[in-house]
Order: C-alpha cells, then structure tokens, then sequence
C-alpha cells in the first residue's frame, strides 16, 4: 500500500487527453512538499518528467504538464501519443515518515 | 551530459551480502547529493536511501526496510557511489538504481537515473 495514491491503470485513443492523480495526505502533500513526477517506458529506467509540481526538465513536451491542489496532484498529458505508453510515477517527501514517497505506479495504454 | 553506471548485482543467498557500485561522470560528484531507488520485479519504485555530500555533513538516511542492513557510502576521489547490502531478504530482491539528489527548499527530487543493477535474493 503505497502512501501516495495513483490510479492502476488509465487509457485513451492517440490525440485524446489523459490525467493520472496521485492522491496524498496532510503530511505530505497537504503538507506543502512538492510534487515530482516519472516516466518509465518499457524496460527503461524511469526518467524525470514533471519537477516541483509544473515545471518541464528540458527536452519534455509542453503535451506534458502537472498540477497540485490541497493534498492531491494531477500529470495531464494532451495530444496523446503511441509513445507515451509508459508507467508514470509520482513522488514527494513524507514528514511523518520522514522519506521520501512514490506513487504506486499508473500504467498509461494509447489504444 | 551526466552518466551513472552501476555494477555488481547478482544471485545471492538470503542471509548474504553484496556491494552495488555506482560510477557517475558529468558532474561535481563532491558536490551531489545520491540516493539508490529499487523496484521489485512487476513492482512500482521505493526510496532505498540517500547520502548528502560531504560538504553539507555527509549524512546518511534510510528507508525503514533496509535500515541497520544496508549501508550508502561515496568515494569522492573516484566518483563511485556504493550500497552495501547486508542479511539480505528474498524481498530485496529488485533491480536497483542509482539517482542523483537535486534539491529545492525542502524538496528535492532525482535526475538522472543509471540503468539499474539486478539484485536477486534466493537460496
């Protein structure tokens, strides 16, 4: 059980927009810590996607962006494509923990 | 461009040990900030541990699972980074990867990742 809550799996048809949420709590996201988010396609290692909530490394389509609200955060991915088909992973830091946190993982499929 | 290559996974028996290496190029490794990353096979991610730099005190921290077990140490001279995984368990079985720490406040996040090292734990 993870302590930041993602969606299994999500899907949409190439072109169409797709969100994953990432669902947390008081001691962590509500708590005020930043949002990261990854990507990780088919037997690759996981990549830096979205940092500090909404901001893009260089080199990430703008088709990428994040969100945070209270103690949820969103990855919203518009104009979908067959590339995107990945795992995506969100991550924060839990003060109650004291760790760092992943998401359990959302399996995007582009049908 | 920053490179991380780990090396020095493998098949170990539950009560064993190994070491993971980890050479970084393209940076001020002194100054980095590291973390090691698992994933159990079919799994998601899990925050293993970080190491500060030695000019920010060089502090270690662990997650829960691995604490008293495992430990992270850094070779500044050499730019390698190590986990040495002691009384290892079937669960630590995972592939393990190697991150730099980029900081933002109390924030901090990992960029970019190594490949992964394969560590499998069975008798």
């Amino acid at each position: 059980q993870s302590v930041l809550t993602q969606p299994p799996s999500v899907s949409g048809a190439p072109g169409q927009r797709v969100t994953i949420s990432c669902t947390g709590s008081s001691s962590n996201i509500g708590a005020g810590y930043d949002v990261h988010w990854y990507q990780q396609l088919p037997g690759t290692a996981p990549k830096l996607l979205i940092y500090v909530n909404n901001n893009r490394p260089s080199g990430v389509p703008d088709r990428f962006s994040g969100s945070k609200s209270g103690t949820s955060a969103s990855l919203a991915i518009t104009g979908l494509q067959a590339e995107d088909e990945a795992d995506y992973y969100c991550q924060s830091y839990d003060s109650s923990l004291s760790v760092v946190v992943f998401g359990g993982g959302t399996k995007l499929t582009v049908l | 461009e920053v490179q991380l290559v780990e090396s020095g996974g493998g098949l170990v028996k539950p009560g064993g040990s190994l070491r993971l290496s980890c050479a970084v190029s393209g940076l001020t490794f002194s100054n980095a900030w590291m973390s090691w990353v698992r994933q159990a096979p079919g799994k998601g991610l899990e925050w293993v541990g970080l190491i500060k730099s030695k000019t920010d005190g060089g502090a270690t921290d662990y997650a829960a699972p691995v604490k008293g077990r495992f430990t992270i140490s850094r070779d500044d001279s050499d730019n390698t980074l190590y986990l040495q995984m002691n009384s290892l368990k079937t669960e630590d079985t995972s592939l393990y990867y190697c991150t730099t720490v980029i900081r933002g406040g109390y924030n901090f996040w990992f960029d970019p990742w190594g490949q992964g090292a394969l560590v499998t734990v069975s008798s």
